[in-house]
């Protein structure tokens, strides 16, 4: 069990516009900032969105991320089949002196 | 840019440790980031392992603490992680990466399975 909540699929048509919701308390996302990372088939992690809402250089502005109280969603909009991958959110946790991850939501581009 | 390469035996026997490395190029492990491990076992999410500073100084996941070791060795630019007492559990792909703050990890290695069994 993740201290992060995600949900555990998520999907879309092409051109469409997914959230993807991550719970947390106040000792994660309540008092750190979210990370959001995109892992693609077979490959390892690639960090998506950091800082609650900042992109990485060369990620696309399709991907945003948003963070309120104690829960942060990432929204991608123009869906492609590319965006197909699983998804993990990721914040500080004071409680586990740690980072702690989201189980992590695979999204299914229809 | 930095890049993070994973390298140690894929596989251990019960009861046994679980050695890996990574080697850091394009920057120097002594700058100022922590190097981290996380681990994913097969079909599963992502599980911090624990960090390390140049310095030697480290932090570990409680729960898995009293199994874990992560080292530095700055002449060669490489940091390790020994896990003991393995059994299937341990079973998954294991990443080294840069924390470049608390839990923002960039870049990441490929990945190495890792598989207990006998």
């Amino acid at each position: 069990q993740s201290v992060l909540t995600q949900p555990p699929s998520a999907s879309g048509t092409p051109g469409q516009r997914v959230t993807i919701s991550c719970s947390g308390s106040s000792s994660n996302i309540g008092s750190f900032t979210v990370n959001w990372y995109q892992q693609l088939p077979g490959t390892a992690p690639k960090l998506l969105i950091y800082s609650n809402n900042q992109r990485p250089s060369g990620v696309p502005d399709r991907f945003s991320g948003s963070k309120s109280g104690t829960s942060a969603s990432l929204a991608i909009s123009g869906l492609q089949s590319e965006d197909e991958a699983d998804y993990y959110c990721a914040a500080w946790d004071d409680s586990l002196n740690g980072p702690v991850f989201g189980g992590g939501t695979k999204l299914t581009v229809l | 840019q930095v890049q993070l390469q994973e390298s140690g035996p894929g596989l251990v026997k019960p009861s046994g440790t679980l050695s890996l490395t990574c080697a850091v190029s394009g920057g120097s492990i002594s700058s100022s980031n922590w190097w981290s491990w996380v681990r994913q076992p097969p079909g599963k999410g992502l599980e911090w392992i624990g960090e390390i500073y140049h310095s030697g100084s480290t932090n570990y996941n409680p729960s898995l603490k009293s199994r874990v070791t992560i080292s530095v060795d700055k002449s060669k630019n490489q940091f390790s992680l020994k896990l003991s007492s393995v059994t299937a559990a341990d079973t998954a792909v294991y990443y080294c990466a840069r924390a470049v703050t608390s839990s923002r990890f960039d870049p990441w290695g490929q990945g190495t399975l890792v598989t207990v069994s006998s």
